[in-house]
């Protein structure tokens, strides 16, 4: 499968406790992006990686939020001190690059529920 | 600020007939736009996408269509599958917001057989 592929594709956690995620792009793209989706929503931007730099990040964005993609390979999404309203669909999506706005290509999600 | 919006919720259409989604959007400096298709539990899929520079795009039975002085887009689906049945997203990117993608709230059709 050459899809964006995402783990865990569901979590449930107690508040206040840490959760990470991980995206493994398409293998040739080198963006990689997060974003959230609540119900009745459509997908939020939170953060952009072109290879390993991390170029760009939501100013909706909260501190206990923290991405990484070392060797710009695949990506993890930390958060921190989980809250209710954390809740929602992470999704990743990666591209190519190279030509400004091409398509994004999305992994199925990890939908996050805080108890 | 919701920079691109769709109205319409849901729509609800018969097989074989033509669907009309629509999309607005207030950002002047968007200049590449997209339609997404998702089914539920998985991510959303691209579907057809339309450059600022030109006012209709099409790919099978989609068609996109971008008016450019009304800040309003459309995507045509001709003609209307029961596996067309999904949530559609429009969305809309430029020089401003680097590479993320602004998206609307999605449009639930429904095709009847």
């Amino acid at each position: 499968d050459t899809g964006v592929s995402q783990d865990p594709r569901h979590k449930i956690t107690k508040r206040g406790q840490n959760v990470t995620f991980r995206c493994d792009p398409i293998s040739e793209h080198n963006r990689l992006y997060w974003y959230r989706q609540t119900l009745g929503q459509g997908p939020e931007f939170l953060t952009y990686f072109q290879n390993e730099a991390q170029l760009e990040k939501s100013r909706l964005l909260s501190d206990r939020f923290s991405a990484e993609r070392p060797k710009g390979s695949f990506s993890t999404l930390e958060i921190q001190r989980t809250e209710q309203g954390d809740s929602a669909m992470y999704l990743c999506a990666s591209s190519p690059g190279g030509v400004k706005g091409t398509e994004a290509f999305f992994g199925q999600g990890t939908r996050l529920t805080v108890v | 600020d919701q920079q691109v919006k769709q109205n319409s919720p849901s729509l609800s259409v018969q097989e074989g007939r033509i669907s009309i989604l629509n999309c607005d959007y207030t950002n002047s400096m968007f200049d590449y736009f997209l339609w997404y298709k998702k089914y539920p539990a998985e991510g959303p899929t691209f579907l057809i996408s339309i450059s600022s520079i030109k006012d209709k795009n099409e790919d099978g039975r989609f068609t996109v269509f971008l008016n450019k002085s009304a800040k309003h887009l459309s995507l045509h689906i001709v003609p209307s599958q029961p596996g067309d049945s999904a949530v559609y997203f429009c969305a809309a990117s430029g020089e401003t917001s680097g590479s993320r993608l602004t998206f609307g709230e999605g449009t639930q059709l429904t095709v009847n057989p």
